[in-house]
């Protein structure tokens, strides 16, 4: 049981390239996170998904966009890379939301964009 | 709009000490708060998930309080080892947006 696992673990990007962050969970959860963290803040959410075909935006959404087309995987995609997005970028699942949900972490993705 | 502080932003103790960590939150309509432990370079791992219902947590040299009225936590670590030098971090989930709402964490340092 891996639990939540992201894929790359470190990225450099140049300014207006485009990538996909990617994560898989296998515990069957149906909500989904994506976070940033930028140094010395809390994490902040960018998108969310409560399952399968369906996903909602978070506090800080912009530049980016995401897909749930399976219960195990939600992959964020930056399509224009912009030094602001420079960041550690955490995914999470739970089972449940709302009051008894404990969200499991991902190791995150360090990503520096130059 | 919920906003989460945490208080002090790092500290340094000796191994052996007891000690306290702060968490202040705006909006005490919340379904429940939450501390993490972050070590460098990982991702988090859930310390304590107190329910709005609830005073406190416990578990092993850890306790957590709540008080919502007042939008106070504490996270208290007892006879603290080098092995708890870590961030952490505390979470609220608010009722109208039912999401996490993050503080910026307080970076601890245990030394021998």
């Amino acid at each position: 049981n891996a639990g939540v696992t992201q894929t790359p673990k470190f990225r450099i990007l140049k300014i207006g390239q485009s990538m996909t962050l990617q994560c898989t969970q296998d515990m069957n959860h149906n909500y989904m996170y994506w976070y940033r963290q930028d140094p010395g803040m809390g994490l902040k959410l960018i998108y969310y998904s409560v399952g399968a075909g369906i996903t909602d935006k978070g506090e800080v959404p912009n530049g980016y966009n995401v897909s749930r087309s399976t219960t195990e995987d939600f992959p964020l995609r930056l399509e224009l890379a912009a030094p602001s997005q420079t960041s550690v970028y955490f995914c999470a699942s739970s089972d449940l939301g709302g009051a008894r949900s404990t969200q499991y972490f991902g190791p995150g993705t360090r990503l520096t964009v130059l | 709009k919920q906003e989460v502080t945490q208080i002090p932003a790092a500290l340094s103790v000796p191994e052996g000490e007891n000690l306290v960590l702060n968490c202040s939150f705006t909006d005490s309509a919340i379904y429940n708060l939450q501390w993490f432990r972050q070590d460098p370079g990982k991702g988090l791992t859930s310390l304590l998930l107190i329910q709005s219902s609830q005073r406190e947590q416990t578990s092993g040299r850890l306790n957590a309080s709540l008080d919502k009225s007042s939008g106070r936590s504490t996270l208290y670590i007892a006879a603290s080892q080098p092995g708890d030098s870590a961030t952490y971090l505390c979470a609220v989930r608010s009722y109208n947006t039912d999401k996490l709402i993050f503080g910026t964490g307080t970076r601890l340092q245990v030394f021998p």
